[in-house]
Parts: C-alpha cells; structure tokens; sequence
C-alpha cells in the first residue's frame, strides 16, 4: 500500500541540475512528505522534507505542488556521489505514532 | 556527533537458529524504528518504540519476531526459529521527537543470511 510512485531510473549529466518526481496523490493533508538516498551498503540519507509550502536546504529544494498531489527534488549541480537509490516517502500518522511508507525508489545515475 | 549504531553489520545463520540485532540510537532520541530491506526493494515499516514503550508493532511479519528497548535507548530485535526468508537488511532509525516532521535518522544495518 505505497503511498508514492516514483520513475524507477534517471540519468542526469555531472553539474546539471536532476530534478525527480513523485507521485502522492492519496496522502492526507497531515501527512509529510519525506526524501532520503541510499548508496549501496549504507543506510537511507535523510535529504529534505515539507508538508505543504516549498522547502530549502544546503542539499536540496523540494517542490510541493499546491493540491500536494505530487512534489519534485531538485538536486541543483548534481555530482558523481549523488548517484543513489532516491526515495520519496510518506510519513504515515495514525493513532499518535508515525511511520515511513517507502515507495520502490527512483535510481539516480549522474553522468561525468 | 555519533549517528545511530546497528550491531553486527553481518549475521550468517543456519535455518532454525534465534538471532538477536542490536540497535543504539542516537543519544537522547525518544523515537526509534525498525524496518526490514529486502533486496532491491525500498525498506518496510516493523516497529516503533516511544521510549520504552512498543507502541507500534503491525508491521512484524510473524510471532517469531520480538523487539524489545527495556531503557528507552539500547533496542533488540529478535528472531526466533529463522527462516530463509527472514534473509534482508535490518535498518534501525531514531528520531529527537514523536513526531512526524521530525527526521528519522537510519544506522547502516545489519545484514542477515539464512542458510
């Protein structure tokens, strides 16, 4: 019962900006949404997250759209170490706890 | 500062033995989940713990798996009678809250294989 869908792979060229998107079109208006990375062998990476307004930070922007039907990560110079599994989670809240719902992931490849 | 800690990175073990996984979470997180990664698939939701209280239990897969987090720091995950489809990474995550804008934050995992 993912809650996100995700393309399953990108490529995108080293210095460009990758921009992945996700498809959450039946979460719920209390509901993050979350984006983490994972590199072979490590444990996921926590990138950004937001609810409903647009959101910054030193590694990444996330685009939320107005109905929170969807949102887009962007990477704005991607490098070769940005190559990763990028998830696009829900953060499911019921009955005062919460938990991830990871979608199946896009695989990011940057190419040099 | 130190992240969260999973211990041992690699478990080989024949089928039917209990196997135990630990977990230190970040000093002073009060939340604390675990999720089962099968390979090439994203991680799945097993528990959560609020301090020491298991308040979330719905995603074990079956009665042979316990966790357990007596002091609301140190976490175990267990595993009874293994069986080889119990063969996944096992990710620990804590977060500073009980909420669900704060971050989770993962430790590498233990690796587990089912002979």
């Amino acid at each position: 019962d993912a809650k996100t869908t995700q393309p399953p792979s990108m490529d995108c060229a080293e210095g460009r900006a990758a921009n992945l998107p996700c498809n959450h079109s039946t979460i719920s208006g209390n509901e993050y949404v979350y984006w983490y990375r994972q590199i072979h062998s490590q444990g996921p990476q926590y990138i950004i997250h937001g609810l409903k307004n647009n959101e910054t930070n030193e590694m990444a922007s996330l685009i939320i759209t107005e109905d929170r039907k969807s949102s887009t990560l962007i990477l704005p110079h991607a490098t070769l170490r940005d190559t990763a599994v990028y998830y696009c989670i829900a953060a499911l809240t019921t009955s005062g706890t919460y938990k991830y719902i990871f979608g199946t992931g896009t695989r990011l490849k940057v190419l040099a | 500062g130190a992240g969260v800690s999973q211990s041992p990175r690699y478990k080989v073990a024949k089928r039917g033995q209990d196997v135990a996984l630990r977990c230190d979470p970040i000093s002073g997180h009060v939340s604390l989940f675990w999720y089962q990664q099968a390979l090439g698939q994203g991680p799945e939701f097993l528990t959560y713990f609020q301090n020491e209280a298991q308040l979330d239990k719905s995603g074990l897969p079956s009665d042979r798996f316990f966790a357990e987090r007596p002091e609301g720091s140190v976490s175990t995950l267990k595993i009874q009678r293994t069986q080889q489809e119990d063969s996944a990474v096992y990710l620990c995550a804590s977060s500073l809250g009980t909420g669900p804008g704060q971050p989770q934050h993962f430790g590498d995992g233990t690796r587990l294989s089912i002979l």
